[in-house]
């Protein structure tokens, strides 16, 4: 049951340029969302989250935008720099629920 | 910066035994959850844990499968007859529990039943 998607499984990116992660879902009654990163051999790390009242957060290199009619997010990181490379992973929470809805991940490179 | 503690990192198993990976949370968090990671597949939530009770599980949290809080800080996550397809990384997660919270991730343990 793919409640939430990532259909890029992999992205390539020069260091420098902005790298876009997107992430689609079906359940309207997700209103929190993440984004995780994971290194290989380690827990998925929490990068950022937004709410569904919103439809942007930024931290840093990292934002946040989030469409509710499109059921759309994307993950923008600005300027990508070598470390960003790994595997990000989008997740949603339903409204009154705690536990995480995963997409399959993306694979981001980013070439020196 | 406090972070949530898995052992053991790897466990290999014979089919048919039982199992019990380890975990202790960030002590000042409520909610406990167990996820796993089939190899190249998505995370996927097992049970969440609060107030010394399952709060939620999905469908693959069968019978075969149960949680315990045994004392003020770990939290374990029993397979009681491991089979081929158990075979996956097991993540401990936990947070807050106040709405709108990030959970924290252990490093899993990679468990490989042969």
């Amino acid at each position: 049951d793919q409640q939430v998607k990532q259909n890029s499984p992999s992205l390539s990116v020069q260091e420098g340029r902005i790298s876009i992660l997107n992430c689609d879902y079906t359940n309207s009654m997700f209103d929190y969302f993440l984004w995780y990163k994971k290194y290989p051999a380690e827990g998925p790390t929490f990068l950022i989250s937004i709410s569904s009242i919103k439809d942007k957060n930024e931290d840093g290199r990292f934002t946040v935008f989030l469409n509710k009619s499109a059921k759309h997010l994307s993950l923008h990181i600005v300027p990508s720099q070598p470390g960003d490379s790994a595997v990000y992973f989008c997740a949603a929470r339903r409204a009154g629920a705690n536990n995480l809805f995963f997409g399959t991940g993306t694979r981001l490179t980013v070439i020196p | 910066e406090p972070e949530v503690t898995q052992t053991p990192s790897h466990q290999v198993t014979q089919m048919g035994q039982e199992v019990i990976l380890r975990c202790v949370p960030i002590s000042n968090h409520l909610y406990f959850y167990w996820y796993r990671q089939i190899l190249g597949q998505k995370v996927e939530f097992l049970v969440s844990f609060y107030n010394n009770e399952i709060s939620e599980k999905s469908e693959i949290f069968d019978d075969q499968f149960s949680v315990e809080r045994p004392d003020g800080s770990n939290f374990t996550l029993k397979i009681r007859s491991t089979k081929l397809e158990d075979s996956a990384m097991y993540f401990c997660a936990s947070n807050r529990g106040i709405m709108n919270t990030e959970a924290f991730f252990g490093q899993g343990t990679r468990l490989t039943v042969v």
